[in-house]
């Protein structure tokens, strides 16, 4: 497995439903971030999770739930989502200073398009 | 005002030619610069970083940084197709923060023709 992999690559949404996206970090990282990126705007940091717990929150719509199980696992929950929330969502993690910092690694994305 | 400003192109260059791409900021705070490639359809993947003003090259790569004038660049010598992709600056401060908590630029989207 390579190192940050996150499902489903490709999923569309009614804005009733509810879903969710995943992400799994293979590198023994013990920090994730979820971060969308819109067209024609920077990557927006969405949440961050150190040692699995929530260390930020960046005024994100309740809609968008996240959830980390453990320090490999990150999910973001999602429900009643509008169709400007329809992006590319991306997963990354790194390691924090302590043991030995690394700079974030990426997941490919999953691209949710909202109808 | 945006915290980091990319021109977001898109550049379009012959194979062969040195490639510029820069960002600006505007926090006085960050201190470690890095720059990422992003393929259609792909997540970002890390090129360079650098954790001071000057340069650092690496390969055909040479990322610079003035911190006086709060200005980076990235430089790419002898640019191949497989170079295009989107060029994504992204910064953060440090120490004693996240590595992965980034102020991303917009992107610049560069295209390599043969």
């Amino acid at each position: 497995e390579t190192g940050v992999t996150q499902t489903p690559r490709h999923l569309v949404m009614g804005m009733t439903n509810k879903k969710s996206l995943k992400c799994e970090q293979h590198l023994g990282h013990n920090a994730m971030y979820w971060y969308k990126q819109s067209a024609k705007k920077p990557l927006e940091l969405m949440f961050v999770y150190n040692f699995k717990e929530q260390t930020e929150n960046n005024s994100v719509p309740s809609r968008f739930s996240p959830e980390c199980p453990n320090s490999s696992h990150l999910f973001l929950h999602l429900h009643t989502l509008q169709p400007e929330d329809s992006a590319l969502y991306l997963c990354a993690s790194s390691q924090e200073e302590g043991t030995g910092a690394t700079e974030a690694f990426f997941g490919q994305g999953t691209r949710l398009t909202v109808v | 005002q945006k915290e980091v400003e990319q021109d977001p192109g898109p550049l379009s260059v012959p194979e062969g030619a040195i490639v510029s791409l820069n960002c600006t900021y505007s926090n006085s705070a960050f201190q470690y610069f890095m720059w990422y490639r992003q393929y259609s359809r792909k997540g970002p993947e890390l090129l360079m970083y650098t954790y001071s003003s000057g340069n650092k090259e690496d390969g055909r790569f040479t990322a610079q940084v003035d911190k006086s004038s709060k200005y980076i660049s990235l430089f790419i010598r002898d640019s191949q197709p497989s170079d295009s992709a989107t060029y994504l600056c992204a910064m953060t401060p440090v120490p004693g923060t996240s590595y992965g908590k980034l102020t991303f630029g917009q992107g610049t989207i560069l295209t390599v023709h043969p």
